[in-house]
């Protein structure tokens, strides 16, 4: 089954304790996302890649890394979490296609509470 | 700088009802993609539909279509005939190789 897979899916922590949230998809996609959402807000860009060792900031970088090792793996790691990164994660992933037409196919989505 | 707006926070209609949600956008690019996804209550995001900024054809799928006008820079999307399955969140998405999303627009349809 295609699909994009995040883990894990709920993660309570406390601030500065780092942490990776793992991300793997099997559609053999070149270009891979992680999206942060809060409420009133809708979905924001953290990172992007369109290949392998390839990467840029969204709109929202700020206190995220990423890499891009593998095709299928872009793992978000935060090194020093801090309560203003409490949110909804969810990471996707798409062909590249024309200069970004192919919709994406989303995770199920990881919930992460920073205390 | 690119922007999407979907003004409506939330929507409640009775079933049966035509509902549109709209969505204004802002970008330089001459070449872009619009997207709408659906988030229901159980929190998985669903592809609806693309629309690249060439082709301003109307679109009809079923009880939704899809109005894309380039002169106002909307995309909006419209329910014929509103169901309780249709209660989610909407997204109105702008794409290049960077992705903007709208805020979302809350639709409630009631029994």
């Amino acid at each position: 089954e295609a699909q994009v897979t995040q883990n894990p899916r709920y993660l309570i922590t406390v601030t500065g304790k780092k942490l990776t949230v793992t991300c793997s998809q099997n559609m053999n996609h070149e270009y891979m996302s992680w999206y942060r959402q809060d409420p009133g807000l809708g979905l924001r860009q953290i990172y992007y890649s369109m290949n392998v060792e390839v990467t840029d900031k969204g709109d929202v970088p700020e206190g995220y890394k990423v890499s891009r090792k593998e095709k299928r793996n872009f793992p978000l790691i935060l090194e020093s979490p801090s309560p203003n990164q409490t949110s909804l994660y969810f990471c996707a992933s798409s062909f590249l296609g024309d200069g970004g037409n192919q919709p994406q196919h989303f995770g199920d989505g990881t919930r992460l509470s920073i205390l | 700088a690119q922007k999407v707006t979907q003004a409506q926070t939330e929507i409640s209609v009775v079933e049966k009802e035509d509902v549109t949600l709209d969505c204004v956008y802002e970008t330089r690019d001459t070449t872009y993609y619009l997207f709408w996804y659906k988030q229901p209550p159980s929190g998985e995001l669903v592809f609806l539909i693309r629309r690249n900024s060439f082709d301003e054809q109307n679109e009809i799928s079923g009880r939704y279509s899809w109005n894309f006008q380039k002169s106002t820079s909307s995309f909006n999307f419209t329910i014929t005939a509103s169901q309780v399955v249709d209660s989610a969140v909407y997204f109105c998405a702008l794409r290049g190789f960077k992705t903007i999303f709208g805020a979302g627009t809350r639709l409630f349809v009631k029994a």
